[in-house]
C-alpha cells in the first residue's frame, strides 16, 4: 500500500508563506487532496486534485505537485491558519491512505 | 450545507463489539461513496473503510479487515460501521466523510465525529 510522509511541524510568522510538503512514490500517478484540522474540530478538505480550491476556502490556500512531492502553499499565513494539515489520496482499491501530518503554526 | 450526524460510540471492553451509525442529510445520499476514519487521542487521521453508493464495493484499512463491517442503507440515509472484537488501539474519534463521487476518490465532507473507547 502507499505511504505518505509529511514534516511533523512547520512555523512562520504572520504574513510569510508556508509551504506543507507531501511525499509518496504514488504522487507521480495519483491526485493529491490537503485536509485542515482546526483543534477540536472536524477536518475541512482545501486542496483537491493536486491544485483545485473549493469555493468556500480562502484564495492564500494552493497546492502544486512535482514528481514525487506535492505541496501545499499558504501565501500570506493568518494566525487563523494555525492547524494541522493532512494530506490524503486513494489506491487504485479505493483504498485512503493519509499522511502522517503537520502541525502548522503561525 | 451537507451534514452527517454520527452516533453509538462510548466505552466498551476489549473483545466486545459496536455499531456506529451516521445519518446524512441535505445531499442525494444514494449518489455518494461514504467513508469512516479515525482518529486516536492526540494522533493522526486513519482511512478505515467506504462503502460504494449502492453498498456493492467495500474496502478496510489492513488494521480492522475482519473485524470491522461497513453498511449502508440508502433508504434511511444512513451509513453503518459493524466493529467486533475491539482492541485497546481502536480507541478513537470515528468520523464518517462524504465521498465526492459514488465511488470511493476523496472525501468532501465530514461529521463531527463520535468517540470509541476501548477499555477494561
Amino acid at each position: 500500500s502507499y505511504e505518505l510522509t509529511q514534516p511533523p511541524s512547520v512555523s512562520v510568522s504572520p504574513g510569510q508563506t508556508a509551504r506543507i510538503a507531501c511525499s509518496g512514490d504514488a504522487m507521480p500517478k495519483k491526485f493529491a487532496y490537503w485536509y485542515q484540522q482546526k483543534s477540536g474540530q472536524a477536518p475541512v478538505l482545501v486542496i483537491y486534485e493536486d491544485k483545485k480550491r473549493p469555493s468556500e476556502i480562502p484564495e492564500r490556500f494552493s497546492g502544486s505537485t512535482s514528481g514525487t512531492v506535492a505541496t501545499l502553499t499558504i501565501s500570506g499565513a493568518q494566525v487563523e491558519d494555525e492547524a494541522d494539515y493532512y494530506c490524503f489520496l486513494t489506491d487504485s482499491s479505493g483504498r485512503g491512505v493519509f499522511g502522517g501530518g503537520t502541525k502548522l503554526t503561525v | 450545507q451537507v451534514q452527517m450526524v454520527e452516533s453509538g460510540g462510548g466505552v466498551v471492553q476489549p473483545g466486545r463489539s459496536l455499531r456506529l451509525s451516521c445519518v446524512a442529510s441535505r445531499f442525494t445520499f444514494s449518489h455518494h461513496a461514504m467513508h469512516w476514519v479515525r482518529q486516536a487521542p492526540g494522533k493522526g487521521l486513519e482511512w478505515v473503510a467506504v462503502i460504494s453508493y449502492l453498498g456493492s464495493d467495500k474496502q478496510y484499512a489492513d488494521s480492522v479487515r475482519g473485524r470491522f463491517t461497513i453498511s449502508r442503507d440508502n433508504s434511511k440515509n444512513t451509513v453503518y460501521l459493524q466493529m467486533n472484537s475491539l482492541r485497546v488501539e481502536d480507541t478513537a474519534v470515528y468520523y464518517c466523510a462524504k465521498d465526492y463521487y459514488d465511488s470511493s476518490v476523496y472525501l468532501r465532507a465530514w461529521g463531527q465525529g463520535t468517540l470509541v473507547t476501548v477499555s477494561s
